[in-house]
């Protein structure tokens, strides 16, 4: 497809189960990252991959977060024992040039966690 | 870590009505970005700032990156409903400045 795509795009959890949440990146796009968007708020930055370097992982609130990125393409991030204040829309994005500071959003995966 | 101040929080204005809100960061920055989110979409570009004192122009929007490099202001001219959305200025971040930080976020009621 021609922009960033994410699935799924709503995921209802119990708290305590663990949750994958895909993005698939444009088309030559080395650069990735997730944000979370809790309900009303700012977007807080969680993870950033960039070609094959090491990821930058400051962001993740908790070591319950992860994030892999295979073949410098698709990218998941996963949270293991869901909690409710987990609750919130995860945001994927890429970039080809970050200094350009455009990043193309995919439209977010909402994650309940009950 | 860095925070960007957006102000005011949200507006309710009547359609035809010009629209100014603005950013300001207790750091400086190199870039300045005004993004829009739609309901139930993630955010998109409208407007780049590359360096201080600039002055852009995108349709009816207008965004100027401050002198003190400290903050930025967004102005939409003659609000049309579609202008309906969350803005947010972001910054760059982090040593290579290769990632983005976000402001709280200002959003826009537009009234027929």
């Amino acid at each position: 497809g021609a922009g960033v795509s994410q699935s799924p795009s709503n995921k209802v959890t119990e708290k305590g189960k663990d949750v994958e949440l895909r993005c698939d990146p444009i088309s030559g796009h080395t650069a990735l990252y997730w944000y979370r968007q809790s309900l009303g708020q700012g977007l807080e930055f969680l993870i950033y991959f960039q070609g094959n370097s090491a990821p930058d992982k400051s962001g993740l609130p908790s070591d319950r977060f992860s994030a892999e990125r295979t073949g410098g393409s698709v990218s998941t991030l996963t949270i293991q024992r869901t909690q409710q204040e987990d609750s919130a829309v995860y945001l994927c994005a890429t970039t080809r040039d970050y200094n350009t500071g455009e990043l193309f959003f995919g439209e977010g995966s909402r994650l309940t966690v009950l | 870590g860095q925070q960007l101040n957006q102000s005011p929080q949200s507006m309710f204005i009547q359609e035809g009505e010009d629209v100014s809100m603005n950013c300001t960061s207790s750091s400086i920055f190199n870039t300045w970005l005004w993004y829009k989110q739609d309901p139930g979409e993630g955010p998109v570009l409208l407007i780049a700032l590359y360096k201080a004192g600039e002055l852009t122009s995108n349709g009816r929007l207008t965004a100027q990156f401050g002198i003190t490099r400290k903050d930025s202001f967004l102005n939409i001219s003659a609000s049309i409903p579609s202008d309906v959305g969350i803005y947010f200025c972001a910054g760059p971040f982090g040593g290579g400045g290769n990632k983005l930080t976000f402001g709280t976020g200002t959003q826009l009621k537009v009234e027929l």
